[in-house]
C-alpha cells in the first residue's frame, strides 16, 4: 500500500540551527500538507502547497518557515533559525482532489 | 474561526468494553467531519468521515453520526479490542472558509486492557 514518508523520525538541533525535515508523498499526489503537534496541544495545519506553490498558511507559518518541492518526489519543510518552541511532532500529508489526506509517520524535531 | 474539542483523556477500557468518545465542533460552514487514529509509532490515518448532517460514518466497528443540531460527532465501538489502543483525533474540514485544511481536536488515547 503506497504510504507518505518522513524522514528523519527524530532531529535533535541546536536553537538558532536551520533544520530540514523532508516527506515523499504518495506518487500520484498532487496536494501536500505540513502540519505540527506540540507535546500535549492539537494538531496545527501549518501549510498546505499545490502546482508548485503555497495554496494556503496558517499565522504559525511566519517568514522562519519555507517549504520546497524541489524535484519530482520530496516535499521539505524548513525551518530557518530554530527556537525553542518548534520543538513538536512535524506531520507531512499528501492527497489526489478526490481523496481524503494521508499522513506520514512523522518527525519529532527537539530544540535544545 | 473553527475549531473542535474532544472528551479528556486518556480512556482506559477493558476488552469488549462500549466505547464513546465525544467529539463537538464549532464552524462557519458546513464542514465536513472526520476521526483519524494514530497507532503507536505510525502517521494518522483516517478511520471514517461524514460529509453532511445525519450521515453515518462507519469502518472497522466505529461508528460517528454527524449530527447538526448538537454540533457533534461522537466516535462509538460496541465491543473494544485490544489493538484499538491508539489516539484517537477528531477533525474537520470547513471547505467555505478555510480551503482544504483540516482543523483537529487535542486527541484522545485510549488503552484497552485484556
Amino acid at each position: 500500500e503506497p504510504e507518505v514518508t518522513q524522514t528523519p523520525s527524530h532531529q535533535v538541533t541546536q536553537m538558532g540551527q536551520e533544520v530540514i525535515l523532508r516527506c515523499v508523498p504518495i506518487s500520484n499526489h498532487l496536494y501536500f500538507y505540513w502540519y505540527r503537534q506540540i507535546l500535549g496541544q492539537k494538531v496545527e495545519f501549518l501549510v498546505s502547497f499545490y502546482n508548485n506553490e503555497i495554496s494556503e498558511k496558517s499565522e504559525i507559518f511566519d517568514d522562519q518557515f519555507s517549504v520546497e518541492r524541489p524535484d519530482g518526489s520530496n516535499f521539505t519543510l524548513k525551518i530557518r533559525s530554530t527556537k525553542l518552541e518548534d520543538s513538536a511532532m512535524y506531520f507531512c500529508a499528501s492527497r489526489t482532489q478526490n481523496t481524503e489526506a494521508f499522513f506520514g509517520q512523522g518527525t519529532r524535531l527537539t530544540v535544545v | 474561526g473553527d475549531s473542535v474539542t474532544q472528551m479528556e483523556g486518556p480512556v482506559t477500557l477493558s476488552e469488549e468494553a462500549f466505547l464513546t468518545i465525544n467529539c463537538t465542533y464549532t464552524a462557519t460552514g458546513y464542514p465536513s467531519l472526520f476521526w483519524y487514529v494514530q497507532y503507536p509509532g505510525e502517521g494518522l490515518q483516517l478511520l471514517l468521515k461524514a460529509t453532511k448532517a445525519d450521515d453515518k460514518g462507519s469502518n472497522k466497528g466505529f461508528e460517528a453520526t454527524y449530527r447538526k443540531e448538537t454540533t457533534s460527532f461522537h466516535l462509538e465501538k460496541g465491543s473494544v479490542q485490544v489493538s484499538d489502543s491508539a489516539v484517537y483525533f477528531c477533525a474537520l474540514r470547513d471547505g467555505e472558509t478555510s480551503g482544504s485544511r483540516l482543523t483537529f481536536g487535542e486527541g484522545t488515547q485510549l488503552t484497552v486492557n485484556p
